[in-house]
């Protein structure tokens, strides 16, 4: 089982629809998860992390989190044309030794005008 | 602003040449990383540093050498640079350990070995 992983899209939406974006993970022993955005051609960039159990919200994002199932995600809700990226999840691990970031291969974002 | 500059955004070097990727970070970032992205495999770590002279190998070391010798400046060294390390490098810093804390990332250099 991969460590990290994203279903690959795209995923493609309707300007002002709730755009969902899932990632799993398989170290039991994770304890802290981010989602980065990547637009074509540029760096990612963070958008939202979280540590707990539940939903945490900034805006017009949600990232949720359920560790019983090793589940993360991250809801757009009134998805604009500017949203259209790559959504990276990442997830620390300790798998291996040093503790670090392991990233999932992203989800391609659409929003349709 | 946290700012990570990359010393090249496109390199194009021949196979067997030592290739050198810097980047400086002005934050006093204690952890810099080194990764690739290639399509279909995301970003994958290479080396990372969490202090200075300190390196540690992640996940595809194989190939790669770094140099951490000021805590701002963290170099990937390819020591003879092969067609399979043409990719999307790279360079992120972050002030405290992974688990809480956010990754700046660099604009990235593009290599392609000939």
């Amino acid at each position: 089982q991969k460590e990290v992983e994203q279903n690959s899209g795209p995923l493609s939406v309707p300007e002002g629809a709730i755009a969902s974006l899932n990632c799993t993970y398989s170290d039991r022993g994770s304890q802290s998860f981010f989602w980065y955005r990547q637009y074509s051609g540029k760096s990612p960039e963070l958008i939202m992390f979280i540590y707990s159990n539940g939903d945490k919200e900034d805006g017009r994002f949600t990232a949720q989190l359920n560790k019983a199932s090793q589940y993360v995600s991250l809801l757009i809700r009134d998805s604009q044309p500017s949203d259209s990226a790559t959504y990276l999840c990442a997830v620390n691990s300790q798998r291996g030794g040093s503790e670090k970031l392991v990233f999932g291969k992203g989800t391609k974002l659409t929003v349709n005008p | 602003d946290v700012k990570v500059t990359q010393s090249s955004r496109y390199l194009v070097k021949r196979t067997g040449e030592k290739v050198f990727l810097e980047c400086v970070q002005d934050m006093d970032h204690e952890n810099m990383f080194w990764y690739r992205q290639d399509p279909g495999l995301g970003l994958r770590l290479i080396y990372f540093s969490y202090d200075v002279k300190m390196k540690e190998k992640g996940d595809i070391p194989e190939g790669y050498s770094v140099s951490r010798e000021k805590k701002e400046r963290f170099s990937l060294i390819l020591e003879s640079a092969s067609t399979n390390q043409t990719s999307m490098y790279l360079c992120a810093s972050s002030l405290f350990r992974v688990r809480y804390d956010e990754q700046f990332f660099g604009p990235g250099t593009r290599l392609t070995v000939l």
